[in-house]
Parts: structure tokens; C-alpha cells; sequence
């Protein structure tokens, strides 16, 4: 069965303290990992996705990286608008055709003014 | 651009009632995906559909049942409610059933009383 374990359940930061937050998983064969943000009361919003270990992506002030049992979402200098649950999702390679992603409970972040 | 839209947003219902969720996929994906989010939960995954037929089946009770109509919207019917299905419900779509981004949409967000 698919695991995603995602560390710490919440994270405190005043801005520009950079930090890191942690996805393991265990799956059989991974097609991919991907990570979402999630405003409170919002849907899930798409940020990257990685395939293979050592790969490696940013977008502003996050940096995904990805190796064979664990992914780290790099915040650096992080401002308020940051603040949000960071959610880590698997996609298991399987007969069939479907990728249905497993998803971990998220890290919430909060980041102080 | 157009996004996935879910229908109400927010929804109240009694025990042992009846409640029915709409999905509106993006334009032209061909695969919807229902998911479950308690509170501080991860999404659990319903179910889905691929071209109008199911494709897989996650957590759902057998209290729930779904379809994909021929504009690819998806209905999530839900009867005999239960103070435990009080949660937010999430539609994504996607474009094929191997599809590794999913869209989200903002959420249901079902309370039973």
C-alpha cells in the first residue's frame, strides 16, 4: 500500500527564516510526486511535480527536491503570503492505466510578520 | 482560464438526509475525481471516472454513488448522511486517466447536523 508521511504537522517561521519540509514515502514503483498548496477552505493548487531522484525544481521562493525514499520542499526568506498547508501526493506506477495519487496529511505552515 | 467548479460551496443537511454534489470539469478533461478532506485530514480518495465510466474506486461508502453525465459533469449523491460525513469534498480534473496533474476545484463543504 502507498504511504506519504509528511513531517512536521505544523511549522511556525518568522519571515525570512528559511526552512525545509518533509515528504517520505513508500510506493511501488513511483510515476511521480507532486506537490499542492492548500488555502484554508480552498481546493488543492498544483506547484510541481518530480519523477526521478535528484531531480530538482523551483518556482519563487520554493525548491522541490526529490530523492528515492523522501521529497523536501525548500522555503527560502518565506513571506506571510506563504502561510498555507503544504500537501505531498504519490503517483504509483500500476497495470491498468490509473494514477490514482496518495495523498499525506500536509505540513501547515504559518510565517509571521 | 476556466477552472473546475464545484456546486454549493457550502451545504447543510440533518442526519439521514439526502445531498448531492456537482463537479464541473475544465473544458475538454475527460476524467473527474471525487475526494473526501475531514478536518486536519489528507484527501481520501472516492472515486473516479474516465470518458463516463467509473475507473476507480477509493474509500466510498456504499451510501454514495456517482456518475459522469455526456458533458463530462460529475454528481456525487449522497444518502442516509451521518455526522461523519461532515467534511469537505473535492472534484479535480484531468485530462486522461494517467494524467499526473490533477486541478482542483474550491470544495463542498457538507455539514451534517
Amino acid at each position: 500500500e502507498d504511504q506519504v508521511t509528511q513531517s512536521p504537522e505544523a511549522l511556525r517561521l518568522q519571515e525570512g527564516e528559511s526552512s525545509s519540509l518533509n515528504c517520505s514515502y513508500t510506493v511501488s514503483g513511483l510515476r511521480g510526486l507532486f506537490w499542492y498548496r492548500q488555502d484554508p477552505g480552498k481546493g488543492p493548487e498544483f506547484l510541481f511535480t518530480l519523477y526521478s531522484a535528484g531531480e530538482e525544481k523551483e518556482k519563487e521562493r520554493l525548491k522541490a527536491t526529490l530523492t528515492k525514499k523522501e521529497s523536501f520542499l525548500h522555503i527560502t526568506a518565506p513571506k506571510p503570503e506563504d502561510s498555507a498547508t503544504y500537501l505531498c501526493a504519490v503517483q504509483a506506477s500500476k497495470s491498468g492505466g490509473s494514477y490514482i495519487p496518495t495523498f499525506g496529511r500536509g505540513t501547515s505552515l504559518i510565517v509571521h510578520p | 482560464a476556466a477552472g473546475v467548479i464545484q456546486s454549493p460551496r457550502h451545504l447543510i443537511k440533518e442526519k439521514r438526509e439526502t445531498a448531492t454534489l456537482k463537479c464541473y470539469p475544465i473544458p475538454r478533461h475527460d476524467t473527474v475525481y471525487w475526494y473526501q478532506q475531514g478536518p486536519g485530514q489528507d484527501p481520501q480518495f472516492l472515486i473516479s471516472f474516465y470518458e463516463k465510466m467509473q475507473s476507480d474506486k477509493g474509500s466510498i461508502p456504499d451510501r454514495f454513488s456517482a456518475q459522469q453525465f455526456s458533458d463530462y459533469h460529475s454528481e456525487l449523491n449522497m444518502s442516509s448522511l451521518e455526522l461523519g460525513d461532515s467534511a469537505l469534498y473535492f472534484c479535480a480534473s484531468s485530462l486522461g486517466r494517467g494524467a499526473n496533474v490533477l486541478t482542483f476545484g474550491a470544495g463542498s463543504r457538507l455539514t451534517v447536523l
